[in-house]
């Protein structure tokens, strides 16, 4: 089974700050078969990037994601109030999610 | 516009089973798979499978294999998901989510289906075990 990593565990960051939350599989699948997800307290997830770098309907472009090999990168070039929330990553295919990392108001 | 609405919360003693439904609307249903995924408290995401609204295959991550029964109905575009055996680590709010498969993007799966990502969530079922 693959397994995905994703680090930091909590990135505490200022409001315009930029955020950099990386991924990584033990096994190397497609470089694009990837997609991020945000989660907010009390809310169901919602879908960000596909792809790897396609970002989904409506999401901001300030919402960026890059992959190289098996590591793959969502960027938030200037964090808003409003993404202060858990981002979690899953590549296609029978796949676990990330364990998540929690994006912090510092 | 497209709707993912679950089943109400349940509370189940241990070793029991449950069933939890998931109706969509607002898509064509067989055109895309349903994937399950659990959120126990206070912890992340976990994948526990999914199925093919086209051709009716489930795959399941391997420590759900054989305790979950996932199914759908493309006359009434209901998703099924039953879990037995219950235990108190089953304690979880369940999602069900439609997922873009490869029959979504390309309409013909000579080498079967298989899935994509998640791009719609439904609002989620509090599953708690209990005696």
């Amino acid at each position: 089974e693959n397994v995905l990593t994703q680090s930091p565990g909590t990135l505490s960051l200022s409001p315009g700050e930029r955020a950099s939350l990386s991924c990584r599989a033990s096994q190397s699948v497609s470089n694009t078969y990837l997609a991020w997800y945000q989660q907010k307290p009390g809310q169901a997830p919602r879908l960000l990037i596909y792809g790897a770098s396609t970002r989904a309907t409506g999401i901001p472009d300030r919402f960026s994601g890059s992959a190289s090999g098996t590591d793959f990168t969502l960027t938030i070039t200037r964090v808003e109030p409003e993404d202060f929330a858990v981002y979690y990553c899953q590549q296609y295919g029978i796949s676990p999610f990330g364990p998540g990392t929690r994006l912090e108001i510092k | 516009q497209v709707q993912l609405l679950q089943s109400g919360p349940v509370v189940e003693k241990p070793g029991a089973s449950v069933k939890v439904s998931c109706k969509a609307s607002g898509y064509t249903f067989n055109r895309y798979g349903i994937t399950w995924v659990r959120q126990a408290p206070g912890q992340g995401l976990e994948w526990m499978g999914w199925i093919s609204s086209y051709s009716g295959k489930a795959e399941f991550a391997e420590k759900f294999q054989g305790r979950v029964t996932l199914t759908t109905d493309t006359s009434t575009n209901i998703a099924y998901m039953e879990l037995r055996s219950l235990g108190s680590d089953d304690t979880a709010v369940y999602y069900c989510a439609r997922t873009v498969t490869r029959y979504t993007l390309f309409g013909a799966v000579p080498s079967g289906d298989f899935n994509y990502y998640i791009d719609a969530w439904a609002q989620g079922t509090l599953v708690t075990v209990s005696s």
